[in-house]
């Protein structure tokens, strides 16, 4: 049974800082793996998707990376801006391209 | 572009009714999932379908709690006889046929059983 983790569970940063964001997976036959962001109240919007061939996707300042042997993503967030202030969920799709599995979040705090 | 659409976006119920909520993907995307995520933690999946095809439900899917989508496009979620446990974001994504490895979500529907 596919498990997914996240670390840390809460971070605070002042703005400007760079911050990575953990996730790690327990099976490593995955179809891919997406962030997500949710902000409080709201519903999910994806940042970033990496197909299991990929080793990282690039959007702006941020960077995901994918090692599926070791069942590891880092979220790399450049130059944090208080916007960024919301919770980071990973998530998995095993390989049946079907359901999402997901990890409980980060959330993250940048600090004017 | 509409976007995924979900209502209501609040509901507030006394334990032991029914509600049924809807949610509308974007046009023509024919998968469509629900899941459940209560506070501080992630999503927990429910159930999928592929046009009006339910192919997966999961084990958290009670006998309370049935699915439907019967043009393939827009879906309810009904829960009967809510009990307190209940209490939580329902949320609704949508995948085209071309792209099934990205869902787009929905704002969620938060249920409150008093």
């Amino acid at each position: 049974k596919q498990e997914v983790t996240q670390i840390p569970a809460a971070l605070s940063v002042p703005e400007g800082e760079n911050l990575v964001l953990n996730c790690s997976f327990t099976d490593s036959a995955i179809y891919n793996l997406q962030w997500f962001r949710q902000d409080p109240g709201k519903g999910l919007t994806s940042l970033l998707l990496i197909q299991s061939s990929q080793r990282e996707q690039t959007s702006g300042r941020l960077n995901a990376s994918l090692d599926k042997s070791s069942g590891r993503s880092t979220l790399y967030i450049a130059a944090s801006q208080p916007g960024d202030s919301a919770t980071y969920l990973c998530a998995v799709k095993g390989g049946n391209n079907r359901k999402l599995i997901w990890g409980l979040g980060t959330s993250l705090a940048v600090n004017p | 572009d509409t976007g995924v659409s979900q209502n209501p976006r609040h509901k507030i119920t006394k334990r032991g009714q029914n509600v049924t909520f809807r949610c509308d993907p974007i046009s023509e995307h024919n998968r469509l999932y629900w899941y459940r995520q209560t506070l501080g933690q992630g999503p927990e999946f429910l159930t999928y379908f592929q046009n009006e095809a339910q192919l997966e439900k999961s084990r958290l899917l009670s006998d309370r709690f049935s699915a439907e989508r019967p043009k393939g496009s827009f879906s309810t979620l009904e829960i009967q006889r809510t009990e307190q446990g209940d209490s939580a974001m329902y949320l609704c994504a949508s995948s085209p046929r071309e792209r099934t490895d990205t869902q787009y979500f929905g704002p969620g529907t938060r249920l409150t059983v008093l």
